[in-house]
């Protein structure tokens, strides 16, 4: 199965600022993901993301707060913008292969 | 809302006892279903797939499910304290690629 990079593995930023998070896949990978995980709480889906066309976002995301990127088959960024304390959470990359599910190491982040 | 549930636990469990974990989903298109452990502060990591009627063991793992009843269970054999983590249930919905998970289940394994 693939290996998934995920950086940065957490970081503190203050309230208004951006946050990128980028994921490197070590193989070519169709179908790539962005998940939440919230205190305590289990993933949510934030957005699908394919390489050469536009994320789809899961209701309640939108793409001018999540903007995603996925310039080819094995790298994707989140970007996390104008963050709010509400924005503290795990943020986690995934792919789909025939081998099943992998995920990144996440990247926690605080909001402050 | 398409849903998976599962009982958020603690699950308290000697150690050698078999641990029984619990799922159910609504959307009767899933046709994927995933068990993950997720230890604190780390991320989810699988533990067993599985696609169709009935049990697959994988060592100490047994999955099962039942399409009709759109149930799916996870026993774990001989439970180790170090099998105490986070058991996430996750479906893959008929319509899509992405996964759809539970809130867990935490499970403990008590010496």
């Amino acid at each position: 199965s693939a290996v998934i990079s995920q950086k940065p593995s957490r970081d503190i930023c203050q309230r208004g600022t951006s946050l990128t998070i980028q994921c490197q896949v070590d193989s070519q990978v169709t179908m790539m993901f962005w998940y939440r995980q919230q205190p305590g709480q289990s993933l949510t889906l934030i957005a699908t993301a394919n390489q050469g066309s536009e994320a789809t976002y899961e209701s309640g995301f939108v793409i001018d707060k999540f903007p995603i990127s996925r310039p080819n088959l094995t790298f994707s960024t989140l970007t996390v913008s104008n963050m709010s304390p509400e924005d503290s959470s795990i943020y986690l990359c995934s792919d789909w292969t025939d081998y099943g599910y992998t995920f990144g190491s996440g990247t926690r982040l605080t909001v402050v | 809302q398409k849903e998976v549930e599962q009982n958020s636990g603690p699950l308290s469990v000697p150690e050698g006892a078999i641990a029984s974990l619990n799922c159910t989903y609504s959307d009767r298109g899933s046709q994927s279903f995933f068990w993950y452990r997720q230890y604190s502060g780390k991320s989810p990591e699988l533990i067993m797939s599985i696609y169709s009627n009935g049990d697959k063991e994988d060592g100490r793992f047994t999955a099962q499910l039942n399409k009709a009843s759109q149930y799916v269970s996870l026993l774990i054999r001989d439970s180790q304290p170090s099998d105490s983590a986070t058991y996430l249930c996750a479906v893959r919905e008929g319509s899509g690629y992405a996964l759809n998970f539970g809130k867990g289940t935490s499970l403990l394994v008590t010496p």
